[in-house]
């Protein structure tokens, strides 16, 4: 079945350290995303993909960053200079011009300890 | 200019009642408007969409009302069931001639529907 995984489902982190969220998807897209929720906040976008090799900030990028070294994958690292970095993390894909919508994963709740 | 506004936060409605959550948006060159459904502990999925040249669109219990002049638009669940219950999003993008389209999402609706 075609989707969107991503992983690990629970992951806690001590302050100062980066971890590293993995994203893979099968489903062919060109598009992959990166959005943060917080409770009563929606859901924030902190980078976006569109094609290999190349990506783009979103309104919340700082403390973040990403690579696209292959299509299937969009791995997101957060930071030691991200300062409320608990959050729940959401990847998603799209066609190219997202006229579909999106498709999720399942998420990475990240706590820090 | 981007924002999309998304009203009540949160709604309980009886089994077999109507639950109806509105979403308002400023930005005229929105021309998707999609609804999503989120369970806890799971990631977002798309429920329902509505593009602006249609006032309505019906998708089993699931419709889409669009007032195109007002830039409103609404999501009405007809025979609400326990089921149901979760975080409804709604979201508006722009395609333009093509290429990215950022989405912008509401802050959500917890729905739940009580027997």
């Amino acid at each position: 079945d075609g989707g969107i995984t991503q992983s690990p489902k629970y992951l806690f982190r001590k302050e100062g350290q980066n971890v590293t969220l993995s994203c893979e998807q099968n489903l062919n897209h060109d598009a992959m995303y990166w959005y943060r929720q917080d409770p009563g906040q929606g859901l924030r976008l902190i980078y976006y993909s569109q094609i290999v090799n190349d990506f783009q900030k979103g309104d919340i990028a700082e403390g973040y960053s990403v690579s696209r070294e292959k299509k299937e994958s969009f791995p997101l690292t957060v930071t030691s200079a991200q300062k409320n970095p608990t959050a729940f993390y959401l990847c998603a894909s799209s066609e190219w011009t997202a006229s579909g919508g999106y498709t999720f994963g399942s998420g990475t709740r990240l706590t820090v300890v | 200019q981007q924002q999309v506004k998304q009203s009540p936060q949160s709604l309980i409605v009886q089994k077999g009642g109507i639950s109806i959550i509105n979403c308002a948006y400023e930005n005229t060159a929105f021309d998707y408007f999609p609804w999503y459904q989120q369970f806890p502990g799971k990631g977002p999925a798309l429920l329902i969409a509505i593009r602006p040249d249609v006032s309505e669109k019906k998708e089993g219990r699931f419709t889409i009302s669009f007032n195109k002049s007002a830039k409103q638009f609404s999501l009405h669940i007809m025979d609400s069931q326990p089921g149901d219950s979760a975080t409804y999003f709604c979201a508006a993008s722009n395609g333009g001639s093509g290429g990215y389209q950022k989405v912008t999402f509401g802050t959500g609706t917890k729905l739940q529907v009580i027997p």
